[in-house]
């Protein structure tokens, strides 16, 4: 079975500069989040998708970040304009639409931006 | 208040050696799930282990094993039988009842096992 695919891996830009990411999840999951992890801390969600809704999106600065996940598959994570301190490791990870509190989260690699 | 605390910065332990990584975490709800990921250097995070807030025993894969003690609400990682594979980033994560299925993580703990 694929596991969660991104790209690009790494991203240098200069800040006011945009930038793009993409995410493929694991077939047939519906569910997809993006995480954001600044070095030394644990990962901050951004926005979480199922199939192409957005069911959380509460700590995504949306003056400057966008995301959208079109037909419920892939999905892209924009900055724009991007400002020093998005330096970060940006995650996407997806699991399956279930119920309780137990369903696993299968991360992708990251792509690691610097904003210099 | 955090929600997920990890008070251990970094640990060392020697190579066949068990190491305990702590974490308490502070929800009002009943239900909810507790986690462990494990993040190499090359940045993929890595399920390890799930404890469930209704689940009696003490969840157990293989060499890890979570201590669970929900009136102190805690939830350690122990890792038995250490390995210079398991020098990595360990992160404690929380899911609440009352949140959708967000992941609420700790700041994480770096081990490294020597030989």
């Amino acid at each position: 079975e694929a596991g969660v695919a991104q790209s690009p891996r790494y991203k240098i830009i200069e800040k006011r500069q945009s930038v793009a990411f993409w995410c493929n999840p694991i077939s047939g999951h519906a569910t997809l989040y993006w995480y954001q992890q600044i070095l030394g801390q644990g990962p901050k969600l951004l926005i979480q998708f199922q199939n192409n809704g957005v069911v959380d999106d509460s700590q995504l600065p949306k003056d400057r970040f966008s995301a959208e996940r079109l037909k419920g598959v892939d999905s892209t994570l924009k900055i724009q304009p991007a400002k020093l301190e998005d330096s970060a490791v940006y995650l996407c990870a997806s699991s399956l639409l279930g119920t309780g509190n137990f369903y696993e989260q299968y991360f992708g690699p990251g792509t690691r931006l610097t904003v210099t | 208040a955090q929600k997920i605390t990890q008070t251990q910065p970094g640990m060392f332990v020697q190579e066949k050696e068990a190491v305990t990584l702590d974490c308490t975490y502070d929800t009002s709800d009943q239900s909810y799930g507790l986690f462990w990921y494990k993040q190499p250097s090359s940045g993929e995070m890595i399920f390890l282990i799930y404890q469930g807030s209704y689940d009696e025993q003490n969840a157990t894969e293989g060499r890890y094993s979570l201590n669970f003690q929900k009136a102190r609400k805690s939830a350690n990682l122990v890792i038995s039988a250490s390995q210079l594979g398991d020098s990595a980033m360990y992160f404690c994560a929380m899911r609440e009842e009352s949140g959708y299925s967000t992941l609420t993580f700790g700041k994480g703990t770096m081990l490294l096992v020597s030989p």
